[in-house]
């Protein structure tokens, strides 16, 4: 049961271009939403986060943005690089409690020169 | 300040063997969570400890059990293992419990687990 659904899952973007990546949940009782950037070899880092009572949050290239109604959120990539190919994983995290983080399956970014 | 660091970084095992996975937290960092990264289902959470106690556990069978010792380097074990084991098994560490808002968790690099 994958409760934050994330796509595509795939990615090609030419360089310069604009990465869109998009996150769907269901439980509304999430309360922090981070983006998770993997290069191969690597771990997952974190990349930007935002709360829900925010629409949307700008860090450099990278911004989220929130839809709290609609319950989904992405991350858009402006001027996208050929070094910003990787894997972004969108999550969920329910705070309090015996909580975990529920992650989205994935989306391998290709940026071609 | 070192990063998450776990061991060994690849492992090729056969069925029915057992593993243990090595993760050594970033220092002052009392929360490790393990999970399991494969192309078909991401990431998925497999348990958390925090301060020697288990917090929080995915869905998996019971082949898979971990713990966490004092100085809150931790180990996952699975036991009698499936081709379907083949992963990247990743763990991350963070200063408090992974559910807390607002809380940055740190991941090594994994182990890459190969069952034949």
């Amino acid at each position: 049961q994958q409760q934050v659904k994330q796509s595509p899952q795939s990615l090609i973007v030419q360089k310069g271009g604009i990465s869109i990546i998009n996150c769907a949940y269901e439980n509304t009782a999430f309360d922090y939403f981070p983006w998770y950037q993997q290069f191969p070899g690597k771990g997952p880092a974190l990349l930007i986060a935002i709360r829900p009572d925010v629409s949307e949050k700008k860090e450099g290239r990278f911004t989220i943005s929130f839809n709290k109604s609609a319950k989904q959120f992405s991350l858009h990539i402006m001027d996208s690089q050929p070094g910003d190919s990787a894997t972004y994983f969108c999550a969920a995290i329910q705070s309090g409690g015996y909580q975990k983080v529920t992650f989205g399956i994935g989306t391998k970014l290709q940026v071609i020169p | 300040k070192a990063g998450v660091t776990q061991t060994p970084r690849y492992l090729i095992k056969t069925r029915g063997q057992q593993v243990t996975l090595s993760c050594s937290p970033i220092s002052g960092h009392r929360s490790v969570s393990w999970y399991q990264q494969t192309p078909g289902q991401g990431l998925q959470f497999l348990f958390e400890y925090f301060s020697e106690t288990q917090r929080n556990k995915g869905n998996f069978p019971g082949r898979f059990s971990g713990r966490q010792f004092s100085n809150s380097r931790s180990e996952m074990n699975v036991s009698t293992l499936e081709l379907g084991d083949s992963a990247l098994y990743l763990c991350a560490s963070s200063s408090i419990p992974s559910g807390s808002s607002y809380n940055e968790q740190f991941f090594g690099p994994g182990t890459r687990l190969t069952v034949l």
